[in-house]
């Protein structure tokens, strides 16, 4: 069965650093997503991703975080200058077709020092 | 803004048992999903519910949707040590994002 791919599966950094997560989507699947879940609460929606372009954001997703699909296969969440607060389980997800459900991935857990 | 509340937060519950958990939310949809997570782990995707009265069933879970109550209940049946998890419902409403409930972790007792 096709999977969503994330790497690493665990980020240790320093607060104030930048960070990278990767993911690769499904080959075939248009929309991308990051979702966020700090340790024992619930998922967040952090942003969408549909045609090369952002199409929705939270809150959450301010100036500090941008995404990239740098090629045809991998799909990034950047963090620019990371925060204790941001220490979670970051997710990221595809679908095909919209509104079918989404595949996530095995997630990266990043821990801000 | 969009609440989903599932009740209740936490349960244990004997082998055997039955139980429902319930997925609330606050406006108007026609889209539930439920996921599992086991500690650390991502999440599954167990349904997906895509009109009112939908109810979909694997294993000892069945799933169902009352889109006018803006209800979902995912019920277990006989349940075994191997569903102890938590339990996600999640709300799609017409947006490109999906809202997640609060969690439902569950542990079957032998």
């Amino acid at each position: 069965e096709p999977e969503v791919t994330q790497t690493p599966s665990h980020q240790v950094t320093q607060m104030g650093q930048e960070v990278i997560l990767r993911c690769v989507p499904i080959s075939n699947h248009l929309y991308f997503y990051w979702y966020r879940q700090i340790l024992g609460q619930k998922v967040e929606f952090l942003v969408s991703f549909y045609n090369n372009e952002i199409s929705e954001k939270s809150e959450i997703f301010d100036d500090q975080f941008s995404v990239e699909r740098p090629d045809g296969s991998n799909f990034t969440l950047k963090i620019r200058s990371t925060k204790l607060e941001d220490s979670a389980m970051y997710f990221c997800a595809s679908n095909g077709q919209g509104r079918s459900g989404y595949t996530f991935g095995s997630g990266t857990r990043l821990t801000v020092v | 803004e969009l609440k989903v509340e599932q009740n209740p937060l936490f349960l244990s519950m004997q082998e055997g048992k039955n139980y429902t958990i319930y997925c609330n939310y606050s406006t108007t949809s026609d889209r539930l999903y439920w996921y599992r997570q086991d500690p650390g782990k991502s999440l599954e995707s167990l349904f997906v519910l895509l009109s009112n009265g939908a109810v979909k069933q694997e294993g000892r879970l069945m799933a169902s949707l009352d889109t006018k109550a803006r209800l979902s209940t995912l019920h277990i049946t006989a349940a075994v040590h191997d569903l102890s998890a938590t339990y996600f419902c999640a709300v799609d409403i017409w947006s490109n994002q999906f809202y997640f409930g609060t969690g439902t972790s569950l542990t079957v007792i032998p």
